[in-house]
């Protein structure tokens, strides 16, 4: 199985901070990658496929890159409503495998 | 508008099955591929299973950790998947959602609408 692994586990930010999250696959996945953004008590939402390609709906301060084992989800300018936990998933091998997620909490 | 509603879920014991079911509105339900993926309480998100859709034949893929206990289905007439759940035990108890599979920019299929989920809890 595809090891996805995130860092930060967690960050603390204020509003208008840049931020940036991190995830490595354990083997290359070439950019089938995909982001969510989680709120408590709510169902994920879809971010970013394709490593860096915004889904219908997105805002434009949300952005992916990277391709083969390094990838990074950058918010350009945390608004309140981006304080959520954040996953990253591969969907170049069955299993399906997503990363532990990271917590963006306000500072 | 994009929907998908998940109902079936509750308590069951150790052992027993459970049958969740989602319905499908707002697209064409045959031309995408479907997914079960669920969170346990507390914890990150764990793909369950996949039925691809109607051009592909059907087929289907599942995480080792459900194998030969769970079986996903679909009726495409009916817009509705299915996750026939049995042997459950308590390692099962999560969240269980549904989700719909796009083809993306380079032509794979992976998610992009998910519903609000069902709670499975498994427990004496």
């Amino acid at each position: 199985d595809i090891q996805m692994t995130q860092s930060p586990s967690s960050l603390s930010a204020s509003v208008g901070d840049r931020v940036t999250i991190t995830c490595r696959a354990s083997q290359g996945i070439r950019n089938y990658l995909a982001w969510f953004q989680q709120k408590p008590g709510k169902a994920p939402k879809s971010l970013i496929s394709a490593a860096s390609s915004l889904q219908s709906g997105v805002p434009s301060k949300f952005s992916g890159s990277g391709s083969g084992t390094d990838f990074t989800l950058t918010i350009s300018s945390l608004q309140p409503e981006d304080f959520a936990t954040y996953y990253c998933q591969q969907y170049d091998n069955y299993p399906l495998t997503f990363g532990g997620g990271t917590k963006v909490e306000i500072k | 508008e994009v929907q998908l509603m998940e109902s079936g879920g509750g308590l069951v014991q150790p052992g027993g099955s459970l049958r969740l079911s989602c319905a499908a509105s707002g697209f064409t339900f045959s031309d995408h591929y479907m997914d079960w993926v669920r969170q346990a309480p507390g914890k990150g998100l764990e793909w369950v299973a996949r039925t691809r859709n109607k051009a592909n034949g059907h087929t289907t893929e599942y995480a080792a950790s459900v194998k030969d206990r769970f079986t996903i289905s679909r009726d495409d007439s009916k817009n509705s998947l299915y996750l026939q759940m049995n042997s459950l035990n308590t390692e099962d108890t999560a969240v269980y959602y549904c989700v719909r599979g796009s083809r993306d920019s380079s032509g794979y299929y992976n998610f992009d609408y998910w519903g609000q989920g069902t709670l499975v809890t498994v427990s004496s």
